[in-house]
């Protein structure tokens, strides 16, 4: 069975300072990955994704993550933080052997970013 | 183009009532899938729909149940509710089974009292 995992349950940042966000996953063969993000009393919004190819995928906003098949892990990265960026961040993972597109969702890691 | 719209967006009901909500999806999206999100345990798939046909679903009892109309507008239903039934509703839509990036609709945020 596939399932995601996000460590921390919140990343506090300096605004100007780098965030990265952590997800590690298990899934038999190789995963699709996803991140999205949610704002107060608003859906979720897609942010990148990785299915095959180069490991540094570069999404919305300035945004990236890093696959890391040997390490599991799927981390969110932004170089700079902006206040904006506050909100709540999530890692899915969909089994490639799925023919269909059922997501699991890691728990979310609240971001805060501080003036 | 206009994104994926959930009607509607808040909703009190009673124990016992049932309940439905109605998910719009992207124009030319022909897939449909539902979440449900609560504070204890995160975002749950619910099901799928492609075609006006249940393609993949979640671990729920049969209170839960949808469709899917010929213009791949979609509505899941929930009988007999209960409290531990309130939660924000998520509507999701995609291209179809080769498409990745789904896309979420505001929610439907329901309270069962």
């Amino acid at each position: 069975a596939q399932s995601v995992a996000q460590p921390e349950d919140q990343v506090n940042v300096a605004e100007g300072n780098p965030l990265t966000v952590k997800c590690t996953y298990s899934v038999s063969g190789n995963p699709y990955l996803f991140w999205y993000v949610q704002y107060p009393n608003r859906g979720l919004q897609f942010l990148l994704k990785y299915i095959t190819g180069d490991n540094l995928v570069k999404g919305s906003y300035g945004f990236e993550a890093e696959f890391n098949k040997s390490q599991t892990s799927f981390h969110l990265k932004k170089p700079s933080a902006l206040v904006s960026d506050s909100a709540l961040y999530f890692c899915a993972v969909r089994d490639p052997t799925d023919s269909w597109g059922k997501l699991q969702f890691g728990a979310g890691t609240q971001v805060v970013v501080t003036p | 183009k206009a994104g994926v719209t959930q009607t509607p967006r808040y909703l009190i009901k009673t124990r016992g009532q049932q309940v439905t909500l109605s998910c719009s999806p992207i124009s030319g999206h022909r897939s449909v899938s539902w979440y449900q999100q609560t504070p204890g345990q995160g975002l749950q798939f619910l099901f799928e729909y492609f075609s006006e046909t249940q393609r993949n679903k979640g671990n729920f009892p049969g209170r839960f149940s949808g469709r899917q109309f010929s213009n791949s507008r979609s509505e899941m239903n929930v009988s007999t509710l209960e409290l531990g039934d309130s939660a924000l509703y998520l509507c999701a839509s995609s291209l179809g089974r080769t498409s990745y990036e789904q896309y979420f609709g505001p929610g439907t945020r329901l309270t069962v009292t």
